[in-house]
This record gives C-alpha cells, structure tokens and sequence, in this order.
C-alpha cells in the first residue's frame, strides 16, 4: 500500500540554523509530492509541489525540496531558520490519476533563540 | 486567493448528537475533502466529493455522512456522535487533475 513516512516526529533547531526535514514514501510511479505547513490552531498551508521536470523546487517563505527518485525521498530544506518558521510539517503525496492524497504523520519543528 | 470556509473554529457536543460540520469554498473547485487530524496520526480522508451530489468514502467513513447539493458547500455529518470522534477537523478543496489543495483552517469538536 502507498505510505509516506516522517522520521522525525520533532525536530528543534536553533535560529539562524540550516534544517532538513525527512520524507519518504512507497509507491510504484512518481507521484505528486508537496510540501505543506501548519501553525497552532490553523488550517494547512502549501509551501511547494513537485509534478516533473526540476528536481530541486522552491517555495514559498525560502524553503526547497529536493525529489531523489533512487531513494523515493522528497525532503525540505533552508539555509537559515527564523523563529516564526516554528509550526508542524507534512508531507504528501497525491497518486497519479486519483484524487486521493496521502499525508505523513508530521514534524513538528521547534526554534531555539 | 483561494478561501476555504469552515463554519466553527470551536464547537461542544455530547454523544449521541447529530453534528454538523460546514465548509464554504469560493474557488468553483471540483473537489472537495474532508480530513480528521489526530496527534501522531497525520491526517486521515473521512470522505471526499468531485462533483455535486457526487461523493466517496475515505479511508475512516465509519459513524460519518457528507452532503454537497451545491458545489461550493460540502457538509460532514456526524450522525450520533461519540467521544471517540472528538478531534480536528479539516475541509479543503482543489480543482481536477494535479492541483493542490486548499485548506480551511480547521474545526475543532469535542464530544463529551
């Protein structure tokens, strides 16, 4: 069955600091993979999606991610955390074809001062 | 930019209630989701719609209805509700196709 996977249930990385966030999913083809963001008490926010082409993608509020095919891997990065980076972290994958997206567990990220 | 509406932030019920749960879009989006997220769990599709009166069973349909009579509204009915569906609940909608989707920012229900 298609899964993804979070390793990390939380992360905390002081300000300033790069971060790299963890996801892996199962599935046969390539799927269409985001990125997705959620304050305290708010709905979720999309921060990127891969469909083709470029494997290194950009976002919105200077996070990217990379797709590695050979390792089914779509992780977050950036170069310097902010403190109001501060939020829980999905990924997702929405299999070709369907309608279905399938949601990792989440990291929550906390910043240090 | 795209809307998504839903109708309490916060809401109190006790078991054995019918509940309902609404979600206003304002993007002439085809589809529509409904979420449930529990600690640890991520979210989970209860039941989603990709076009009026059209609608299919998530992963979690158990003890939950929908409704959508018109495109941009898609309700979640808790027929009798239990203490076990206390949660966070979540509506969003995308066009067809690839396109992400949209979330609302969520209600959050408890049953007592």
């Amino acid at each position: 069955a298609q899964s993804v996977t979070q390793p990390d249930i939380h992360i905390t990385v002081s300000e300033g600091a790069s971060l790299e966030l963890r996801c892996n999913y199962s599935y046969g083809a390539t799927p269409y993979l985001f990125w997705y963001v959620q304050s305290p008490g708010q709905g979720l926010q999309l921060l990127l999606k891969y469909f083709s082409g470029d494997t290194l993608v950009q976002g919105i509020k200077g996070f990217e991610a990379e797709f590695k095919r050979s390792q089914s891997s779509f992780n977050l990065r950036k170069p310097s955390v902010h403190w109001s980076d501060a939020a829980e972290y999905f990924c997702a994958v929405r299999l070709t074809g369907g309608f279905k997206t399938i949601f990792g567990a989440g990291t929550r990220l906390f910043v240090k001062a | 930019d795209v809307k998504v509406t839903q109708s309490s932030r916060y809401l109190v019920k006790r078991t054995g209630e019918k509940v309902f749960l609404e979600c206003v879009q304002d993007m002439d989006h085809e589809n529509m989701f409904w979420y449930r997220q529990d600690p640890g769990l991520g979210l989970r599709l209860i039941y989603f719609s990709y076009d009026v009166k059209m609608k299919e069973k998530g992963d979690i349909p158990e003890g939950y209805s929908v409704s959508r009579e018109k495109k941009e509204r898609f309700s979640l009915i808790l027929e009798s509700a239990s203490t076990n569906q206390t949660s966070m609940y979540l509506c969003a909608s995308s066009f067809q196709g690839n396109q992400p989707q949209h979330f609302g920012d969520g209600t959050r229900l408890s049953i007592l």
